[in-house]
């Protein structure tokens, strides 16, 4: 079956510091999804990508979907107490047998030391 | 099989009628979700829960209850189901300390006709 990896699983990082969190499908993924969770609240939707090469930037993150659609990127420049959290993906893996199929990743846990 | 099982998977019913929707887990995680998700948008949170009987609302709950009495389940009920909860149901855990990362249930696709 498909799965997400996610890595790293937990990163810290100085203030101001750049860092990259990857998501890696097995399977052509039809839509990426990357969202954010402060602790203790739900996950905030960030972005979706879903063509071959697409790159999105939101502030001081961009994510972008590599053209074979099977691994996504985010990165973070110039990063801030406020960009920490748990970032995760999740993948539409398209119609199987009719169906939607959604899958998710573990996370990536991020501190930023002021 | 330790993880998440959500039940039932699939249900068409119609509309007016309550329906549960059950989370079970067995990783003991303290914090349990309810989202859904709908094609070509990211997932939406409907309420949560940081512990028995501590639940909370978010961005979606409106039209949703929920209910947690014992750790390793969390039940959500619409209490007159509409079309517009036409949609596919997950349920997460998040586990904190050595165990840390997020395990999602497969899901419930929920018709309502």
């Amino acid at each position: 079956s498909q799965e997400l990896e996610q890595s790293p699983q937990s990163l810290i990082v100085q203030e101001g510091k750049n860092l990259t969190i990857n998501c890696t499908s097995s399977k052509t993924l039809y839509g990426l999804y990357w969202y954010k969770q402060k602790y203790g609240e739900g996950l905030i939707f960030l972005m979706m990508l879903q063509k071959g090469g697409e790159e999105k930037s939101h502030e001081k993150i961009t994510a972008k979907l590599d053209e074979k659609k099977q691994q996504s990127s985010l990165h973070i420049t110039a990063s801030q107490p406020s960009h920490a959290g748990i970032y995760l993906c999740g993948a539409d893996s398209g119609l199987i047998s009719g169906t939607y199929k959604y899958i998710f990743g573990t996370g990536t846990r991020l501190k930023v030391l002021a | 099989d330790a993880g998440i099982t959500q039940s039932p998977r699939h249900k068409v019913t119609e509309t007016g009628t309550p329906v549960t929707l059950r989370c079970h887990q067995t990783e003991n995680h303290r914090y349990m979700y309810w989202y859904r998700q709908d094609p070509g948008h990211g997932l939406r949170l409907i309420h949560y829960s940081y512990g028995v009987k501590d639940t909370d609302k978010g961005e979606v709950s409106d039209g949703y209850s929920v209910s947690r009495s014992k750790t390793e389940d969390f039940l959500l009920t619409l209490e007159s189901a509409t079309s517009s909860q036409t949609s596919v149901y997950f349920c997460a855990t998040l586990g904190t300390g050595d165990g840390y990362g997020y395990t999602f249930g497969s899901g419930t696709r929920l018709t309502v006709v």
